[in-house]
């Protein structure tokens, strides 16, 4: 089993619709959460960052983290179709041991213009 | 310079061949990953540079890839002998604080 689950999708919606993306994971110790974008042929970009539970607002991107439920989640409200990409989550653990990021495999998003 | 620059941005080589992949992190940048991501997959983490400290290389699937990091700067993954099965992107990114990574447009390597 993957420490970090995500749906790869798919996911097709229209223009305007809110987003939900979401990710499991199981390993207790991460606290740090982020979500990256990828367009196609590209590098992920940060999109959010959160630190343990609790909620992030940025624009019309909210970020969730449940860590009783160890379940993270993006919204993206009034989607465009720019908004167009492969959304990954990624997430450590606390302190100077390895600080390397661990990602899920991606959702793939698609907006109808 | 102002984003992760890697290079070569493709890269098809013959099976049994060794590649180097370079990476100039963002100037400043202490931190520097390497990660792998194949097809419909994830990325993989692969080494992980922290300025003059050790590096992670917990990552790194066989001894046939190497890395180095010259004086706190750019870096280079090396794979020798190469296989089928490393055929992916592979993305640099570098990082001042360790949390939000910049990543660059990856390599990606095509082994025939």
């Amino acid at each position: 089993q993957k420490e970090v689950e995500q749906d790869p999708g798919p996911l097709s919606v229209p223009e305007g619709a809110i987003v939900s993306l979401n990710c499991t994971y199981s390993n207790s110790a991460f606290q740090y959460f982020m979500w990256y974008r990828q367009y196609s042929r590209k590098g992920p970009e940060l999109l959010m960052y959160t630190y343990s539970s609790g909620n992030k607002e940025d624009g019309r991107f909210t970020a969730q983290v449940d860590k009783s439920s160890k379940y993270i989640s993006l919204f993206i409200r009034d989607s465009q179709p720019s908004d167009s990409a492969t959304y990954l989550c990624a997430m450590r653990g606390e302190g100077t041991g390895r600080r390397a990021l661990t990602f899920g495999s991606g959702t793939r998003l698609q907006v109808q213009p | 310079g102002a984003g992760v620059s890697q290079s070569p941005s493709n890269k098809v080589t013959e099976k049994g061949k060794d590649v180097e992949l370079r990476c100039d992190p963002i100037s400043g940048h202490t931190a520097l990953y390497w990660y792998r991501q194949s097809l419909g997959q994830g990325l993989e983490f692969l080494i992980y540079f922290q300025g003059n400290s050790a590096p992670d290389k917990s990552g790194l699937p066989s001894d046939r890839f190497s890395a180095e990091r010259t004086g706190g700067s750019v870096s280079t993954l090396t794979i020798q002998r190469t296989q089928q099965e490393d055929s992916a992107v592979y993305l640099c990114a570098s990082s001042l604080t360790g949390e939000g990574y910049t990543f660059g447009s990856g390599t990606r390597l095509t082994v025939v």
